[in-house]
């Protein structure tokens, strides 16, 4: 699966729009761009993901860069329970039997009130 | 809560004993993935499931780990002979299965402590 790198820490305040970068410069044709997002203390949640074209959903939206070597997740309003470490995973589901997701270190999201 | 239960939240156990860890996914999940975290760390996969056959473990997985998901429900991670560095949080998944996306929902883990 191909490598993805995320900064490893950002700070936004509370109410702020926040965008989250991710850089893939080795994504395939039929890899996916997921990110799932790990609240303190607790297992990772899905927030989101797309292929080519930008996707919204209530959680956030997704802008893919046309080229699709980087992404960026879009928080339109950052609120103190969007404080959690960010992980954006490229997983390819041509790839037979492999289901498996492959995760980085993340980016650690604090969010000032 | 996702709907995906784990047992025990918390275990704490000496260099060298047993421990085995029990997941439950929602109901109608075809697919079960077992993942170890370490502080600062992403998850790193450890074995996946699809109904009751084990279709691919991670090199991580040395012979001291043992994974079952009898009749394709619940799933157990056991640990022979713990180790220091098994010391980790470990976390249960599930997924709806077939072809294209499968969101993964996860339980919310068991914290191992090896004294």
């Amino acid at each position: 699966d191909a490598k993805t790198t995320q900064p490893n820490s950002m700070e936004s305040n509370e109410e702020e729009p926040v965008h989250l970068p991710c850089n893939h410069s080795t994504i395939s044709g039929t890899d996916y761009i997921h990110w799932y997002r790990q609240l303190p203390s607790q297992g990772p949640e899905y927030v989101i993901h797309g292929l080519t074209s930008n996707v919204n959903n209530r959680m956030a939206s997704l802008a893919i860069a046309e080229d699709r070597k980087s992404s960026t997740l879009i928080l339109h309003r950052a609120t103190l329970r969007d404080a959690a470490v960010y992980y954006c995973i490229l997983r390819d589901y041509n790839a037979g039997n492999n289901r498996k997701l492959i995760w980085g270190l993340g980016t650690s999201l604090a969010v000032n009130p | 809560d996702t709907g995906v239960s784990q047992d025990p939240r918390h275990k704490i156990t000496k260099r060298g004993q047993n421990v085995t860890f029990r997941c439950d996914p929602i109901s109608e999940h075809n697919r079960l993935y077992w993942y170890r975290q370490t502080l600062g760390q992403g998850p790193e996969f450890l074995t996946y499931f699809q109904n009751e056959a084990q279709l691919e473990k991670s090199r991580l997985l040395s012979d001291r780990f043992s994974a079952e998901r009898p009749k394709g429900s619940f799933s157990t991670l056991e640990i022979q002979r713990t180790e220091q560095g098994d010391s980790a949080m470990y976390l249960c998944a599930s997924s709806l299965g077939g072809q294209g996306f499968d969101e993964q929902y996860f339980g919310p883990g068991t914290r191992l402590t090896v004294t």
